[in-house]
């Protein structure tokens, strides 16, 4: 089955920083990449999603890249603020299956 | 449209006690499903459901049942609770992409 790492466990950045998360799969077949955003006390909230026909993708602040030959894909966040203060799960899926999800990255921005 | 809503949010269970959380949605998904979140470990699907009638394991289902009797439904029960039970579990449902999480249960089993 599908398997998902993800690095770093933690991350400290300074406000205005960029900050990289990366996450690897091993199933082939999986074609749906979103990363969530869970604030503390708070249920996981999409962010940003990719397809396997996509390269990459932006919104605002956040982008995500996928390389399917390599079998990973990573978050970037620009110009950190302290609201982004999170932790940030990464997921793979083959549509219609489950999803895997990594095991997360605490992100801390520090003013 | 309330989305996935989760009842209740905090519980308190002694060892050997049964209990049910609840899951409910209105966005007609087929898909549902239940994770455990322990820290360092991410979601983990206990059962998960492709439609009413129809239930499977996910990758840590002992101790744990599931029905779907109807769409919008899909009850997780905890036959005889045992301290390592105590998580904090969601909900999510789905369409083929994202998955809406549900505002979580926090369990914990004395």
């Amino acid at each position: 089955g599908e398997n998902v790492e993800q690095h770093p466990s933690t991350l400290s950045v300074q406000e205005g920083d960029s900050a990289v998360i990366k996450c690897t799969y091993s199933d082939s077949a999986s074609n749906y990449f979103p990363w969530y955003k869970q604030e503390l006390g708070k249920r996981p909230q999409l962010i940003i999603d990719i397809r396997s026909n996509v390269g990459e993708k932006k919104d605002q602040r956040i982008a995500v890249t996928l390389n399917k030959t390599a079998k990973h894909f990573s978050l970037h966040i620009t110009e950190t603020q302290p609201e982004d203060s999170a932790v940030y799960f990464c997921a793979a899926r083959n549509y219609g299956q489950n999803f895997v999800f990594g095991p997360g990255t605490r992100l801390s921005v520090l003013p | 449209n309330a989305g996935v809503t989760q009842t209740p949010k905090f519980q308190v269970l002694k060892t050997g006690q049964s209990m049910t959380l609840q899951c409910a949605q209105d966005m007609n998904h087929e898909y549902m499903s239940w994770y455990r979140q322990d820290p360092g470990m991410g979601l983990r699907l206990i059962h998960y459901s492709v439609g009413a009638g129809i239930t499977d394991q996910g990758e840590v289902p002992n101790g744990y049942n599931v029905s779907r009797s109807t769409t919008e439904d899909f009850p997780l029960r905890l036959l005889s609770a045992a301290p390592s039970q105590t998580s904090v579990y969601f909900c999510a449902s789905g369409d083929l992409a994202e998955a809406f999480f549900g505002q979580g249960t926090r369990l914990t089993v004395v």
